[in-house]
């Protein structure tokens, strides 16, 4: 079964770190760019950051570009979010998703892990 | 970063009405766009990528359809199960950014 299970939520204080990692199995994880995408609740979909299939490009949305780090780990079928001097809004339900390949879209999601950042 | 205006924000219709959803990119985005279906407390799922092809194992009710800055999600004949939230996504350029999203309740 094609899967993503993300870990690695949970509550933190305003200005410390994080780090969040999704275990995919179920398809070939190095032949395929991997996202995060948050949701804040009650809000709509926000795309974080990104990494090309082996790991040598990376994006990231300007709201996290400088504290957020994605990396993936290709022996291990997994794949990262470091998030450091984490903010009250970045508190968000965080998905990772599989790229379909070709600008193709992201068609497997995971179930996603809740970070709630509060002091 | 590329703006995307979905409308209506939400729209209430009844099961077999046809239903149209319009996104609207704020620079053209060719036809790298996706279409989304959120179902409360679950992730989003895959309807459209490409702007008109149809993900595996999507009902055909379901069709996309625009190029540029123009796009359409449509639902020929609503079933009960289509109630939900459905999203736009470019994926011309990065960030890859979403519509606010379109709540489609029932009427």
């Amino acid at each position: 079964e094609v899967q993503l299970v993300e870990s690695g939520g949970g509550l933190v204080q305003p200005g410390r770190s994080l780090r969040l990692s999704c275990a995919a199995s179920g398809f070939i994880f190095d032949d395929y760019a991997m996202h995060w995408v948050r949701q804040a609740p009650g809000k709509g979909l926000e795309w974080v950051s990104d990494i090309s299939w082996n790991g040598d490009n990376m994006g990231y949305a300007d709201s996290v570009k400088g504290r957020f780090t994605i990396s993936r780990d290709n022996a291990k079928n997994s794949l990262y979010l470091q998030m450091n001097s984490l903010r009250a809004e970045d508190t968000a339900l965080y998905y990772c998703a599989k790229d379909m390949g070709n600008s193709y879209g992201f068609d497997i999601w995971g179930q996603g892990t809740m970070v709630t950042v509060s002091s | 970063d590329i703006q995307m205006t979905q409308s209506p924000s939400s729209l209430s219709a009844s099961v077999r009405d046809r239903v149209t959803i319009t996104c609207r990119a704020s620079q053209t985005i060719g036809s790298y766009l996706n279409w989304y279906q959120q179902k409360p407390g679950k992730a989003p799922k895959l309807l459209i990528y490409a702007a008109s092809s149809l993900q595996s194992q999507v009902p055909s009710r379901f069709s996309g359809s625009g190029s540029g800055t123009d796009f359409t999600l449509t639902i020929s004949s609503l079933q009960p199960e289509d109630f939900a939230t459905y999203y736009c996504q470019q994926n011309y350029i990065t960030p890859y950014t979403f519509g606010q999203g379109t709540k489609l309740e029932i009427k």
